[in-house]
């Protein structure tokens, strides 16, 4: 079963601006990790960010985590065009019965217009 | 980063018919190689856990006798879609991951699946 929730579901913005999307889960957690997935294709993994770890930077993207909410955020910034693709974040549950097993969120489709 | 290749990419067959997708661990060895099933404009949904050398674990509604998983080597796990019926015309992917805690599953590029 799916161990959260993103929002929004979908997302539009003209490139140059900044794209932000949510991430909620239900469980302790070991990590929260966000991916990408292009139309028809495999996942892509951008960031990984640990359970004792607030923010974590990576290029254009930042990610920050709230355990005590048990809540993430994905910020693109001057998006562009090829950044279109929808995005998901994964969970690494405590106590899952082996590592790395990840539970996946609903996916925000973002779509960034030239 | 890792690389996981996922063949075939895309398969048209008839119902009745059984089909075999295969993921390879190109660059390191997997112990673990997980099998998602996606809907369009879904998420992911995990079938199951692909152990090397052991049986493979799946999760609660998903028949193993439906789709069978091996996992006969650390860099090889297939999936079987026995008995294919259009129900289950999907998207298939495989990731694969260090058995190192804090690491990322290293993606395939899916499988297509169209049963007629």
């Amino acid at each position: 079963s799916q161990q959260g929730e993103e929002d929004p579901q979908a997302l539009s913005i003209q490139e140059g601006e900044n794209a932000t999307m949510n991430c909620s889960y239900k469980t302790s957690i070991n990590n929260l990790q966000w991916y990408r997935q292009n139309s028809g294709r495999g996942l892509v993994h951008l960031i990984l960010i640990r359970s004792n770890e607030r923010e974590k930077h990576s290029g254009r993207l930042r990610v920050t985590l709230d355990t005590s909410k048990k809540s993430s955020s994905l910020l693109i910034t001057a998006s562009r065009a090829a950044d279109t693709a929808s995005y998901f974040c994964a969970t690494d549950p405590l106590f899952s019965g082996g590592y790395n097993k990840l539970i996946f969120g609903a996916g925000t489709r973002l779509a960034v217009h030239p | 980063g890792a690389v996981v290749s996922q063949h075939p990419s895309r398969v048209i067959c008839k119902s009745g018919t059984s089909v075999k997708i295969e993921c390879r661990s190109l660059d390191f060895q997997a112990t673990t190689m997980f099998w998602y099933r996606q809907f369009p404009k879904q998420s992911l949904m995990l079938m199951a856990t692909s152990n090397e050398g052991s049986k493979a674990t799946y999760e609660q509604g998903v028949e193993k006798d439906k789709f069978l998983i091996n996992h006969a080597s650390l860099t090889l796990s297939t999936l079987t879609v026995t008995s294919a019926h259009p129900e289950d015309s999907s998207f298939y992917i495989c990731s694969a991951s260090r058995d190192i805690q804090n690491q990322p599953q290293h993606f395939g590029d899916g499988t297509r699946l169209s049963i007629l």
